[in-house]
């Protein structure tokens, strides 16, 4: 089990540049979230699917950000355009129904 | 939305200390989870409850649905344990987790 992957680890870019973030999740796993973790804030959802479909997107920021999962082996975030105050940690999880979620290991985003 | 409040945020022991750490919550809920986050960012989930308690070597945790409240407690603490610990709710009708802030726990030897 490969575990949730998330790419890239970091990232680095300036403000007013398109970002994309790539997450596979767990074969098997029917639900996908995308969470962003900031000091001043903590963890916060973002945006969740359920096979494949989009639920629940009132945690997204704004129009800058959107999400997709066009089949149920990836999905996408997309920043555009960015700002410096979207630099935070960004983390895909992925579970199967109502069972434990399994974390990516982040891509840690910069703004400059 | 739930609100989610831990406590305490930051905690220093020795080792072998018997260590506990709450949460609460405000609304309703269909589960709890306690996760791990060690320095390198990683999350980890410890535990998944929604009455009782459960217990996994020295984690122990416990949730009272009618108190809304939930306690993660770890005996005979070790360096190792030293991590932030939080706590997730999922509220009911809804998939995704409401997070608290997390507490730092340190452990010194």
């Amino acid at each position: 089990d490969a575990g949730v992957i998330q790419s890239p680890r970091h990232e680095v870019t300036e403000m007013g540049q398109e970002v994309t973030l790539r997450c596979k999740p767990i074969s098997g796993h029917n639900s996908l979230f995308w969470y962003r973790q900031t000091m001043m804030r903590g963890l916060e959802l973002l945006i969740y699917f359920n096979n494949n479909v989009p639920i629940d997107d009132s945690g997204m920021p704004e129009d800058r950000f959107s999400a997709k999962m066009p089949n149920a082996s990836f999905s996408t975030l997309k920043i555009q355009p960015s700002e410096p105050r979207d630099s935070a940690v960004y983390f895909c999880a992925s579970s199967l129904n109502n069972q434990p979620q399994h974390f990516g290991d982040g891509t840690r985003l910069s703004i400059l | 939305k739930n609100e989610v409040e831990q406590s305490p945020q930051n905690l220093t022991a020795q080792e072998e200390e018997f260590i506990t750490i709450n949460c609460s919550y405000s609304v309703g809920i269909s589960a709890l989870h306690w996760l791990q986050q060690h320095p390198g960012g990683g999350i980890v989930s410890l535990f998944m409850l929604s009455s009782g308690k459960k217990k996994h070597g020295r984690l122990i945790a416990t949730i009272n649905i009618q108190e809304k409240h939930s306690s993660l407690h770890i005996t005979a603490s070790h360096p190792r344990d030293s991590a932030v610990y939080i706590c997730a709710v999922r509220s009911i009708g809804a998939d995704g987790l409401t997070f608290g802030k997390g507490t730092h726990l340190i452990i010194q030897p």
